[in-house]
């Protein structure tokens, strides 16, 4: 399983677009590219989940270079409720086990 | 349709007691995971369930132990309790794998405080 790694954390103020962006050198052919959401003393919450180029939600976009070493998670325009520990996962098909690392501690101020 | 739920949500034990953790996945998902979150070390993976086989399972002695039945609900255990197993223990049912590629839904979890 690639390693990935994030920010320890980052602040923003409400409206503002935010970026954390996610490193995994060693991604495999294979590999998606996951990111959760987790509030405090709650599970966390799956957002959105790529392969190459560009994907767009309703609650994010997800960038990933045509080499796939790194990724970017966008929100735009976050709120105070944005608030959370945001997790980046690399993995592949149904086998692999989801490994969460450290994650980044979002602080959005009003 | 109704989300993960876990049973209880908060529990109080002894060292040395033994406790069961209860997980209904959400209706139709065919996969359990078991994670523990610590403020050190963070989100880990115990194993994942899919109809009724253990089918990977993390990096825990073997006082953790888990099973799935045939409805799919899935049970935890842990015996012999020590301080450390204070933790957060979250449940996530997927469709069809516990794997990175299926969206996990994970439970609200069972907090377990270890005197």
């Amino acid at each position: 399983l690639a390693k990935t790694t994030q920010p320890i954390s980052m602040d923003s103020y409400e409206g503002q677009e935010v970026n954390i962006t996610c490193s995994h050198n060693n991604i495999a052919t294979n590999d998606y590219i996951t990111w959760y959401q987790q509030f405090p003393s709650q599970g966390p919450r799956f957002i959105i989940q790529g392969y190459k180029t560009k994907v767009t939600n309703e609650v994010a976009s997800l960038f990933i270079p045509a080499d796939r070493k790194s990724s970017t998670l966008s929100l735009p325009r976050v709120s105070l409720s944005d608030t959370a520990v945001y997790y980046c996962l690399v993995g592949a098909n149904n086998t692999d086990k989801l490994i969460f690392g450290t994650g980044t501690r979002l602080q959005v101020f009003p | 349709k109704a989300g993960v739920t876990q049973t209880p949500r908060y529990l109080i034990k002894t060292r040395g007691q033994q406790v069961t953790l209860s997980c209904s996945p959400i209706s139709g998902h065919r996969s359990v995971s078991w994670y523990q979150q610590t403020p050190g070390q963070g989100l880990q993976f115990l194993f994942e369930y899919f109809s009724e086989t253990q089918r990977n399972k993390g990096n825990f002695p073997g006082r953790f132990s888990g099973r799935q039945f045939s409805n799919s609900r899935s049970e935890m255990n842990v015996s012999t309790l020590e301080l450390g197993d204070s933790a957060l223990y979250l449940c996530a049912s997927s469709l069809t794998s516990g794997g990175a590629t299926d969206t996990q839904y994970f439970g609200p979890g069972t907090r377990l405080t270890v005197l």
